[in-house]
């Protein structure tokens, strides 16, 4: 098993670009999660998807839109990008409301 | 909102020292999780705590949720070069379920 799968791995954009960040779980979690990382500042939750069909603001979703696709996979994109959106994103999932995250390995974007 | 607030920021220790951090919410939670990052990679879990005064261990790790499940502890006994990385306390947001809080992280750093 994958696990929790995200792509790009990596990413430079110009500012006011577009772009769609994937990530794709094979383990049937309910939940799905997309955390920024950003130096000193731990992780921080931009949107969340309880469940299939729904998706929910977390703390810092200025500037973001997410998509529940399928229970498998939830995708984050940034409209028109920003050098403050210039961080690493994780997306997590787990079974339902409670329980570990099980984390991707990341994506590392850079807004010029 | 509910804070998860972490120290000491950062440590570095020599291999054999003892390594604690810390974690201190606001609020009361219903329980607490712990996640290892190492350099370079993803969250990855390590415990959870659910007990009011609970005490686990795994080998050298021993975790505990204090008796007014506010705080928790994270105490590595004997640090070796693998313990190097960024440690991050999670607690669940305000006082619904389907997310987590989490704290900015302790980095440990492990010197041979």
């Amino acid at each position: 098993n994958a696990g929790v799968t995200q792509t790009p791995k990596f990413q430079v954009l110009k500012t006011g670009q577009s772009m769609t960040l994937q990530c794709a779980q094979d383990m049937n979690h309910n939940s799905m999660y997309w955390y920024r990382q950003d130096p000193g500042m731990g992780l921080r939750l931009i949107y969340y998807s309880a469940s299939e069909g729904t998706t929910d603001k977390g703390e810092v979703p200025n500037g973001y839109n997410v998509s529940r696709l399928n229970k498998r996979e939830f995708s984050l994109r940034l409209e028109s990008a920003a050098p403050s959106q210039t961080s690493v994103y994780f997306c997590a999932s787990r079974t339902g409301f409670a329980g570990e995250l099980f984390f991707g390995e990341g994506s590392r974007l850079t807004v010029l | 909102g509910q804070q998860v607030m972490q120290i000491p920021q950062y440590q570095h220790v020599q291999e054999g020292e003892d390594f604690t951090t810390y974690c201190n919410s606001s609020t009361t939670l219903s329980n607490i999780q712990w996640y290892k990052q190492r350099p370079g990679g993803h969250p990855v879990f390590l415990i959870q705590l659910v007990k009011s005064g609970e005490v686990k261990k795994q080998k050298r790790l021993t975790f505990q949720f204090g008796e007014a499940k506010k705080n928790s502890s994270l105490h590595i006994t004997a640090t070796q070069t693998t313990d190097v990385g960024t440690y991050f306390c999670a607690g669940p947001r305000d006082s619904g379920y389907s997310t987590l809080t989490f704290g900015k992280g302790t980095m440990l750093l492990v010197s041979p």
